[in-house]
């Protein structure tokens, strides 16, 4: 069935350093990539979203790039603040098998002080 | 304007009992769908509905309903609880069609079966 890898599973870099999360997708229809952080006790929030019809969007310190030949997406944390560790999710809209977002494990970040 | 909003936040029960949960969506949003999210899973679809019509299911067992009301609000429940359905229940709305749309997720309710 349809598929999203993600990795790393865990990753820990040092206050202002770059932090990379990369996804791959099986669906080649998959036409949105949505990128969710999750704090410890609450729900998973949007931080930045790709449509397919886009290969890069920025907002501030974070971007995604998408390439779409070889069904990969990944979210560039740069600058990065103690307050950006969480897990995040990478995720995909499906359309094979009926419409539904597929998402990655997730990546739990360490943002060292 | 208020968050999605979900009830209640944690909930042990023992097995073979059943549950339901229930998910306020934003204001205005008309399309709910739940997760699953469990350390071993991560994050699975449940179902989805909008307009008070299942859209969308997942792949998890007869076990696991849901409805929506005429408000949007939204009910899951679980039936015949099994040790495996302890996890955080996720739900998320969106405007439109909760998958084609940005989806706002609430807080969850944590289930823990003994």
């Amino acid at each position: 069935g349809e598929n999203v890898e993600q990795h790393p599973s865990t990753l820990s870099v040092q206050e202002g350093d770059s932090a990379v999360i990369k996804c791959t997708y099986s669906d080649s229809a998959s036409n949105y990539f949505p990128w969710y952080k999750q704090e410890l006790g609450k729900g998973p929030q949007l931080i930045i979203d790709i449509r397919s019809n886009v290969g890069e969007k920025k907002d501030q310190r974070i971007a995604v790039t998408l390439n779409k030949t070889a069904k990969h997406f990944s979210l560039h944390i740069t600058e990065t603040q103690p307050e950006d560790s969480a897990v995040y999710f990478c995720a995909a809209f499906g359309l094979t098998g009926g419409f539904k977002t597929i998402f990655g494990a997730g990546t739990r970040l360490f943002v060292k002080a | 304007k208020a968050g999605v909003t979900q009830t209640p936040r944690y909930l042990i029960k023992t097995r073979g009992q059943q549950v339901t949960l229930s998910c306020s969506p934003i204001s205005g949003h008309r399309s709910v769908s739940w997760y699953q999210q469990t350390p071993g899973q991560g994050l699975q679809f449940l179902f989805e509905y909008f307009s008070e019509t299942q859209r969308n299911k997942g792949n998890f067992p007869g076990r696991f309903s849901g409805r929506q009301f005429s408000n949007s609000r939204s009910e899951m429940n679980v039936s015949t609880l099994e040790l495996g359905d302890s996890a955080l229940y996720l739900c998320a709305s969106s405007l439109y069609r909760g998958n084609t749309d940005t989806q706002y997720f609430g807080p969850g309710t944590r289930l823990t079966v003994l």
